[in-house]
């Protein structure tokens, strides 16, 4: 039960693209298209924002784009606005009964 | 809409017990498996236990193993955590979360606000 690798923290200024990686290993992120990622502002529910690498729930904005290459997955956010300062974790399905791993997270600033 | 609210928490001496519990509604609770996870000051989000739609399949974090149980009750909606035992580590806010999919656990869509626990003597 290996925490998936997520960096620190990643800045940009608004209107840019970033991308946040998180690298597991073939027995989570490799072999299970069962990534998703969350946002979470302090004090407030993670919210879903991709599921399945790829997908959007319901009312989360196309702006957020996932995908997976290997064990390691990423999430791109475009046209960075300053409401999306956060902090921001993967998830895996972690390949063995009901168990998920998550990332350490990576701190979103929008300069 | 979905609504996770959990309670529970509170501060408890090392060594003592706690029970944490999730209302659910806003959807067909005895439909879903369910999940805790929790996030120690200053860390990242830990998951924590897990039990499929129908309480007949569990799992643990290998850091709670043996001293959380997790469980169900479908009549009222409620998903619980009891926590013997309980250590300094085990200090963090605790936040229940919804399935995805029916009959399924590997991912989670819903989050409640969290309930905070504090292990303290």
């Amino acid at each position: 039960q290996s925490a998936l690798t997520q960096p620190a923290s990643v800045s940009g200024s608004p209107g840019q693209s970033i991308t946040l990686s998180c690298t597991g290993t073939s027995n989570d992120v490799g072999s299970y298209d069962l990534v998703s990622w969350y946002q979470h502002h302090p004090g407030k529910a993670p919210k879903l924002i991709i599921y399945e690498v790829s997908k959007w729930p319901s009312g989360v904005s196309n702006r957020f784009s996932g995908s997976k290459s290997g064990n390691t997955a990423s999430l791109t956010i475009s046209g960075l606005r300053t409401e999306d300062e956060a902090d921001y974790y993967c998830c895996s399905y972690a390949g063995s009964g009901n168990q998920l791993v998550f990332g350490g997270g990576t701190k979103v600033t929008v300069l | 809409q979905v609504r996770l609210v959990e309670s529970g928490g509170g501060v408890v001496q090392p060594g003592r017990s706690l029970r944490l519990s999730c209302i659910a509604s806003g959807f067909t609770f005895n439909s879903y498996g369910m999940h805790w996870v929790r996030q120690a000051p200053g860390k990242g989000l830990e998951w924590v236990a897990a039990i499929s739609y129908d309480g007949s399949d569990k799992d643990y974090a290998d850091s709670v193993k043996g001293r959380f149980t997790i469980s169900r009750d479908n009549s009222i909606y409620r998903l619980s955590l009891q926590m013997n035992n309980l250590g300094p580590e085990d200090t963090a806010v605790y936040y229940c979360g919804k399935a995805v999919y029916y009959y399924d656990t590997r991912q989670v869509d819903y989050w409640g606000q969290g309930t905070l626990v504090t292990v303290s003597s």
